[in-house]
């Protein structure tokens, strides 16, 4: 079936770095979603891509969807501690209405 | 509050016990899903409704787990016997939906029921 892999699955960066994770799909997505769970907490939408070569930004965010709407990336400049948390893509399942998640990239950061 | 809103927000049970969780929307949206998440992993979807019809389960929820959603507003995950392995957090989320394929709606969790089985 569908799967959704998320690389790194961890990642530690000073505060002030950039940071970035990966998502990459073992079939084409009609679109892609990503998410923020703080820890402790529930899944929070952040954003949504639709069209092949996609990039979308949302002040320090920036998201994109590849070409062949296959793979997917986030890349936040200059982290600060409110984005700790563990960042996941997911994608639609064939016609149905369901997300298959990756794993998640869990962020923590040095102040 | 109009966000989605779960209860209980934790359930201890011992193992062969039945459990129910109940799940409510936000109001307009129709269509609502039940994930299952483990520590480390991201939600893995179980089930998925559209007003009151179930449109969909996953291979992942056997014969033990059971969900409704009888007036096509709040829903109910029920697990009988519970195994040790059911142990994890069982996510809500819900969605306006949209005819348009492509247009796929955010979706919109509650804050989650974690269930420990002893």
């Amino acid at each position: 079936g569908q799967q959704v892999m998320q690389i790194p699955q961890y990642q530690h960066v000073q505060e002030g770095e950039d940071f970035t994770t990966y998502c990459n799909s073992s079939t084409t997505l009609s679109n892609i979603q990503w998410y923020k769970q703080r820890p402790g907490g529930h899944p929070v939408f952040l954003i949504q891509l639709v069209k092949s070569g996609e990039v979308k930004k949302q002040k320090r965010l920036t998201f994109q969807f590849g070409e062949a709407k296959k793979n997917s990336s986030l890349h936040i400049t200059a982290t600060q501690t409110t984005d700790v948390g563990t960042y996941f893509c997911a994608g639609p399942r064939g016609g149905a209405q369901k997300l298959v998640f990756g794993q998640g990239t869990r962020l923590t950061i040095n102040p | 509050d109009t966000g989605v809103s779960q209860d209980p927000r934790h359930k201890i049970t011992k193992r062969g016990q039945n459990v129910t969780f109940r799940c409510d929307p936000i109001s307009e949206h129709n269509r609502l899903y039940w994930y299952r998440q483990t520590l480390g992993q991201g939600p893995e979807f179980l089930t998925y409704f559209q007003n009151e019809a179930q449109l969909e389960k996953s291979r992942l929820l056997s014969d033990r787990f059971s969900a409704e959603r009888p007036k096509g507003s709040f829903s109910t995950l029920e697990i009988q016997r519970t195994e040790q392995g059911d142990s994890a957090m069982y996510l809500c989320a819900s969605s306006a939906g949209t005819p348009i394929a492509a247009q796929y709606n955010e979706q919109f969790f509650g804050p989650g029921t974690r269930l420990t089985v002893l």
